[in-house]
């Protein structure tokens, strides 16, 4: 199995929702990463997990909050999100971890809507 | 901060046309960057990174340390290359993009 997978493909939530996000891979990769996705522009960087221990959190807000049960899996859960969260929110991994030489392999992403 | 700038947002280009997508970097010590490309209704996907130093789907891009450059380039173009193609560095930072339009 050589992809990464996100469930689900689509998610609309209200502002007062608790809901989350899961991504599986199974290709030994020990680094995962979450993005998120605005319409027309780059990835930005959430989340990375090296490990399975959170190494990266790039001042994302608390509304936001990551979990890696165990090297395959991660989640990112939501609660009290606001309309401008709305989104495409990505994971990706790779083999080792960040700063070496790495490709990501990128799921195809979960297109939130808060309403 | 470390970071990567691709300054045209758009290419449009006749199918058989030259390829160059400009990627400047601001890092002063040995970059790892990479092209990352995404096809129409598909996952994001790495292209070419540069210490590999290989051609991809008749890619190439050269690490330039003088000029802090790292643009892809592809002699002859063709309409499946449509896409939008992302430089990155190893930072996981992604340059803001450029939409590459092969027309017939």
């Amino acid at each position: 199995d050589t992809e990464v997978t996100q469930t689900p493909k689509h998610l609309v939530m209200g502002m007062t929702n608790k809901k989350s996000l899961k991504c599986e891979q199974h290709m030994g990769h020990r680094a995962m990463y979450w993005y998120k996705q605005k319409a027309k522009k780059p990835p930005e960087l959430m989340f990375v997990y090296s490990y399975e221990k959170l190494s990266i959190n790039e001042s994302v807000p608390s509304r936001f909050s990551p979990e890696c049960p165990n090297s395959s899996l991660l989640n990112l859960h939501l609660h009290a999100l606001q309309p401008e969260d709305s989104a495409l929110y990505l994971c990706a991994s790779s083999q080792g971890s960040v700063g070496l030489y790495n490709e990501q392999f990128f799921g195809p992403g979960t297109r939130l809507t808060v309403l | 901060a470390q970071r990567v700038t691709q300054p045209e947002k758009l290419l449009s280009v006749f199918k058989g046309a030259p390829v160059e997508l400009k990627c400047n970097y601001s890092y002063s010590g040995s970059p790892e960057l990479f092209w990352y490309v995404q096809y129409s209704r598909q996952r994001l996907q790495l292209l070419l990174r540069h210490i590999s130093r290989e051609s991809i789907k008749g890619f190439t891009a050269d690490l330039n340390k003088g000029e802090t450059s790292f643009h892809l380039k592809k002699p002859f173009a063709q309409e499946e290359d449509s896409a939008m193609y992302y430089c990155a560095q190893s930072k996981l930072t992604f340059g803001k993009g450029i939409t590459l339009s092969v027309r017939p």
